[in-house]
């Protein structure tokens, strides 16, 4: 079935330090692709997506683009801050199925000290 | 704020009781989605509904159920409550059922058996 592996966590990096959180996936059909963002004590948010192959998504200076020829799907960030700690989670999404129900990966925690 | 409403958000309860969770998605969307997160299994998607009707079902115990009424909010019952259940259960909504959309998190609730 579909799987989403992520990189091991803790991350720990210091404040303005470069970010790659990777994720790779595996999929029978065309999924959509997530970043979900969990701060400390909260839901879910979602980070950035991209549904096809080439997309690049971008929010508050995060990035990841979809590769289809690698089936990976890496977080990115040029500089972190404190205020980016919290656990992020790769997730997919199957288009086209009769649901579009989430499949994530184990999460990465994400301590940037200052 | 996402939109989606859990009640309540924590819960004590003994072995081998029953337990109610309650998810109001956002306004207008049809789908909910429950997905229960803990330490050793990650977050497992649990069961899809969409405008009343069951959708999908991912690793749920025949111990628990859920609904979907016909204001939209849905309901998870969990009963012959075991301490391997205790966790954090989310709620997600999202506007359709099949095609891609992105699916927006309630803040959870946090189930602990004793």
């Amino acid at each position: 079935g579909d799987s989403v592996t992520q990189m091991e966590g803790p991350v720990t990096l210091s404040e303005e330090a470069f970010l790659t959180i990777n994720c790779t996936y595996t999929a029978t059909g065309y999924p959509s692709l997530f970043w979900y963002v969990q701060y400390p004590g909260e839901g879910l948010q979602l980070l950035l997506k991209a549904t096809k192959a080439d997309d690049k998504g971008s929010n508050k200076g995060f990035e990841a683009t979809y590769r289809k020829e690698t089936t990976s799907f890496h977080l990115e960030k040029g500089s972190v801050q404190v205020s980016d700690s919290a656990v992020y989670f790769c997730a997919l999404s199957d288009n086209g199925g009769a649901t579009n129900k989430l499949i994530f990966g184990t999460g990465t925690l994400l301590a940037v000290q200052p | 704020d996402s939109g989606v409403t859990q009640t309540p958000k924590h819960l004590i309860t003994a072995t081998g009781q029953r337990v109610t969770l309650r998810c109001s998605p956002r306004s207008g969307d049809l789908s909910v989605y429950w997905y229960q997160q803990s330490l050793d299994q990650g977050l497992q998607f649990l069961i899809q509904y969409y405008n009343g009707e069951e959708r999908a079902k991912g690793n749920i115990l025949e111990r628990f159920s859920a609904q979907q009424f016909p204001d939209l909010h849905s309901e998870l019952n969990l009963s012959s409550l075991e301490l391997g259940d205790s966790a954090l259960y989310f709620c997600a909504s999202s506007p359709r059922g099949g095609d891609f959309a992105e699916a927006f998190f309630g803040q959870g609730t946090r189930l602990t058996v004793v």
